[in-house]
């Protein structure tokens, strides 16, 4: 079962522009994290943002969480063509550390 | 520090054939997982291991089985292939605390 649903679940950008995702889960939960895939790669970590926290940031990613909307945001400013990749939200809930991801986002970004 | 590394990168099986995924980290940590890619979805787990000696079932663990060999490689073995089973395999370790999934490359499975 999905936990995480992201939206929208394509986006396509000017370079240079921001670019917003979101992420809406069910359940509480530990700590919620971003991923990014290239076509053909593995995941790579981007960013965690624990469930006491409202806001981080990490060069041009910002994340939010809102836990009483069971929501959380990406912001990737001043986008670039390398941006281009697919983008997933997953959530780790309980004690056993295991993740449960989102369909992902799939974001272009044109030159 | 090559991080996690998966073989092989690409296969094709016959429905009924078996084979063996292989996975191993190099970076201590304790747990490790495989999890499953199909086409327009997020990842699913497979199966996990919190620490050496340890295994369980994730979201998705019919037809497959694993063995956490030691603490650096974790392996996943289809027994019976169905094309069912053709995907994408991740393998991902995680450290202990509050920490993030490091994930392999993969490996592309086509079941005919």
């Amino acid at each position: 079962s999905q936990q995480g649903e992201e939206d929208p679940q394509a986006l396509s950008i000017q370079e240079g522009e921001n670019a917003t995702m979101n992420c809406s889960y069910k359940t509480s939960i530990n700590n919620l994290q971003w991923y990014r895939q290239n076509s053909g790669r593995g995941l790579v970590h981007l960013i965690l943002i624990r469930s006491n926290e409202r806001e981080k940031h990490s060069g041009r990613l910002r994340v939010t969480l809102d836990t009483s909307k069971k929501s959380s945001s990406l912001l990737i400013t001043a986008s670039r063509a390398a941006d281009t990749a697919s983008y997933f939200c997953a959530t780790e809930t309980g004690a056993n550390s295991k993740l449960t991801f989102g369909k992902g986002i799939t974001l272009s970004v044109r030159p | 520090n090559a991080g996690v590394t998966q073989t092989p990168k690409f296969q094709v099986l016959k429905t009924g054939q078996s084979m063996t995924l292989q996975c191993a980290q190099d970076m201590n940590h304790n747990s490790m997982y495989w999890y499953r890619q199909d086409p327009g979805m997020g990842l699913r787990l497979i199966y996990y291991s919190a620490s050496e000696g340890t295994t369980d079932k994730g979201e998705v663990p019919n037809g497959y089985n694993v063995s956490r060999l030691n603490k650096r490689e974790f392996s996943l073995r289809l027994e019976s292939a169905a094309p069912s089973q053709t995907s994408v395999y991740f393998c991902a370790s995680r450290g202990g605390g509050v920490g993030t999934q490091y994930f392999g490359p993969g490996t592309r499975l086509l079941v005919l």
